[in-house]
């Protein structure tokens, strides 16, 4: 199946400091991507849908500013968490849509393990 | 109402023996997709299996298998000859329309040797 890498796949970081996460598609060009995030033994969240291009499409109760999504070509997409605090620690885990004419799949990235101090 | 319902919170299967994950949907689409993805320790998540809306027969990957009942709504995995690398995470998910993907809570699965 087709490749999403994402980096990095564990940071630790002081509260109020940025991180970035990338995702990338490998082998493939991603009109779409997705961002979702994990809380322990619980089940994906969506937090928004990166189209190439244009701007980010955010699901309800997720800040714009906290999260800022940047999807600049068709094999990467960003996530900024923006000063982040300790309850942003989270597992961070980005996908990316390959269609064609009868297919419809969604690959997964490694994901991002994010610790605030 | 929940797009994708997973009623096991936690299953626990003896090494060798076969396993039924539960997982029901919700959708007025005529078109959709249902896929099953496993999640081990390691946090990646792995595809297992795909069902389109209108394929006639249950989709089969090797040892995995999904029971497709539209009538119900119901895609059900069915993991044959259990191991103990299958211990993990697994997740049910829905496409609706293009983009719209929507996952269940999970049920965690434990082999026992």
């Amino acid at each position: 199946g087709a490749v999403v890498s994402q980096h990095p796949s564990r940071v630790i970081c002081k509260s109020g400091t940025s991180v970035k996460i990338e995702c990338r598609s490998l082998d493939f060009q991603a009109t779409t991507m997705f961002w979702y995030r994990q809380f322990p033994k619980k089940s994906l969240m969506l937090m928004a849908t990166s189209n190439e291009g244009s701007k980010a499409t955010y699901e309800q109760g997720v800040e714009k500013d906290k999260f800022l999504i940047n999807h600049a070509s068709l094999t990467l997409s960003t996530l900024t968490v923006t000063s982040a605090h300790p309850e942003d620690s989270s597992f961070y885990i980005c996908s990316a849509n390959l269609a064609g004419e009868s297919y419809n799949e969604q690959f997964f990235g490694p994901g991002t393990r994010l610790t605030v101090l | 109402a929940q797009k994708i319902t997973q009623t096991q919170p936690g299953m626990f299967v003896q090494e060798k023996e076969a396993v039924t994950l539960d997982c029901t949907y919700d959708t007025s689409d005529q078109s959709y997709g249902l896929f099953w993805y496993k999640q081990p320790s390691s946090g990646e998540m792995i595809f297992l299996i795909y069902q389109g809306s209108y394929d006639q027969q249950n989709a089969t990957e090797g040892r995995y298998s999904l029971n497709f009942q539209k009538a119900r709504k119901s895609a059900n995995l069915v993991i044959s000859a259990s191991q103990l690398g299958d211990s993990a995470m697994y997740f049910c998910a829905m496409r609706e329309g293009f983009n719209q993907f929507y996952f269940g809570t999970g049920t965690s699965l434990t082999v026992i040797p």
